[in-house]
């Protein structure tokens, strides 16, 4: 079954704690991105990446950290520094201008 | 400013309404514009997608584009109960690395 794969679907962090989120892919994606979505606000660009061993801040990117060690892999770490943590998370592989997506990390900061 | 504004809705339709879609820019450097479709607690999968100026149309929907206007629309006809959705509108400029999307419109079409 080819896609985006993102674990886990819910996830809950206490305040202060540093959380990783999963992002898999099998359809040999150079490119990856991570979203992050709250109400109303559309999705907005947290890192992405083209290459293996490269990445790029996005837009929002305080508080957040990637790596790319492999091309099938692009885990996002969320830190204790990121002060609004709770939202939907969701990551994409890219083919030409078309985004893949997964379906989503919910995270809820307790 | 945002570079792409789209109303967040709810917009809520019976069943077999025209339903038009829109999103306004600000960029002109846009080139590729596309609309998503994102059912709850799912993540945004393509729907159409539009390069330049011009109409789109594939089955009952149909991609407009008024660069001159820096408008673009979806319209979807004989809605449909499954059509219901959020729908997000995204832009990007040629060569360009990041696409820009709209807040998304939530649609409700009722049986």
């Amino acid at each position: 079954d080819g896609g985006i794969t993102q674990s886990p679907k819910y996830l809950f962090r206490k305040e202060g704690q540093n959380v990783t989120l999963s992002c898999e892919q099998n359809l040999n994606h150079d490119a990856m991105y991570w979203y992050r979505q709250d109400p109303g606000q559309g999705l907005r660009l947290i890192y992405y990446s083209q290459i293996v061993n490269d990445f790029q801040k996005g837009d929002i990117a305080e508080g957040y950290s990637v790596s790319r060690e492999k091309k099938e892999s692009f885990p996002l770490t969320v830190t204790s520094a990121q002060k609004n943590p709770t939202a939907f998370y969701l990551c994409a592989g890219r083919q030409g201008k078309e985004a893949f997506f997964g379906q989503g990390t919910r995270l809820t900061v307790v | 400013q945002k570079e792409v504004e789209q109303d967040p809705g709810p917009l809520s339709v019976p069943e077999g309404a025209i339903v038009s879609l829109n999103c306004t820019y600000s960029n002109s450097a846009f080139q590729y514009f596309m609309w998503y479709r994102q059912y709850s607690r799912k993540g945004p999968e393509l729907l159409m997608y539009t390069y330049s100026s011009g109409n789109k149309e594939d089955g009952r929907f149909t991609a407009q584009v008024d660069k001159s206007s820096k408008y673009i629309s979806l319209f979807i006809r004989d809605s449909q109960p499954s059509d219901s959705a959020t729908y997000l509108c995204a832009m990007e400029e040629t060569g360009g690395f990041k696409t820009i999307f709209g807040a998304g419109t939530r649609l409700f079409v009722k049986a």
